[in-house]
């Protein structure tokens, strides 16, 4: 497509259940990102992937947040026994090679807006 | 560690009139990328504009202009002539060193007014 795509846009889920969100990158993009944003916040990055790699997950809360990106395209940032502070908006980014120094931007999509009940 | 500042949370304008968004940031990198996204209601980030530290020359593009001085370590932002449809929230961004990600400001709302 001609951006990144993020499904759901929306998603309600109780305090428990588990979610998966997922993020259609710009095609032929190497570098993928996800990235947290709570209500009046700059994004917090989450984590890092080139091509299939996972190749930082610092930003990652708690072991109950899990991403993959099993063919290098399409990712999916999951998150196990929800509870009441994930609520926030899931941005997923992307972007050609980014080497140790490269000025190449990230392109967002719409992100996820995520709220548990 | 690196740091992005953004000490306007909201700035009001008519249209028509200039408006500068102010941008501060911290890094111990020699090397590092600054970057301006803007954010409409709809959510998505968009890309504006970016500079090297490397290469202080302050540009115009468009309506946009920039003003990068690394000896007080800012990056601001200007929108000339601002119309209604530049009502957003405008971020601040940061890539130092050998880091993939980006580091953002909180954010500025700016709402023009017809």
């Amino acid at each position: 497509g001609a951006g990144v795509s993020q499904s759901p846009r929306y998603k309600v889920a109780k305090r428990g259940q588990d979610v998966a969100l997922r993020c259609d990158p710009i095609s032929g993009h190497v570098s993928l990102f996800w990235y947290q944003q709570a209500l009046g916040q700059g994004p917090e990055f989450l984590t890092y992937f080139q091509n299939e790699a996972q190749l930082d997950k610092s930003g990652l809360p708690s072991d109950r947040f899990f991403a993959e990106r099993p063919e290098g395209s399409v990712s999916t940032l999951k998150i196990q026994r929800t509870q009441q502070e994930d609520s926030a908006v899931y941005l997923c980014a992307s972007s050609q090679w980014t080497g140790t120094y490269s000025n190449q931007p990230q392109h967002f999509g719409d992100g996820t807006r995520l709220s548990i009940l | 560690a690196q740091k992005v500042t953004q000490a306007q949370t909201e700035i009001s304008v008519v249209e028509k009139e200039d408006v500068t968004l102010d941008c501060v940031y911290e890094t111990r990198d020699t090397t590092y990328y600054l970057f301006w996204y803007k954010q409409p209601p709809s959510g998505e980030l968009v890309f504006l504009i970016r500079r090297n530290s490397f290469d202080e020359q302050n540009e115009i593009s468009g309506r946009y202009s920039w003003n990068f001085q690394k000896s007080t370590s800012s990056f601001n932002f200007t929108i000339t002539a601002s119309q209604v449809v530049d009502s957003a929230v405008y971020f601040c961004a940061l890539r130092s060193g050998s880091a993939r990600q980006l580091t953002f400001g909180s954010g500025t709302q700016l709402t023009v007014l017809p």
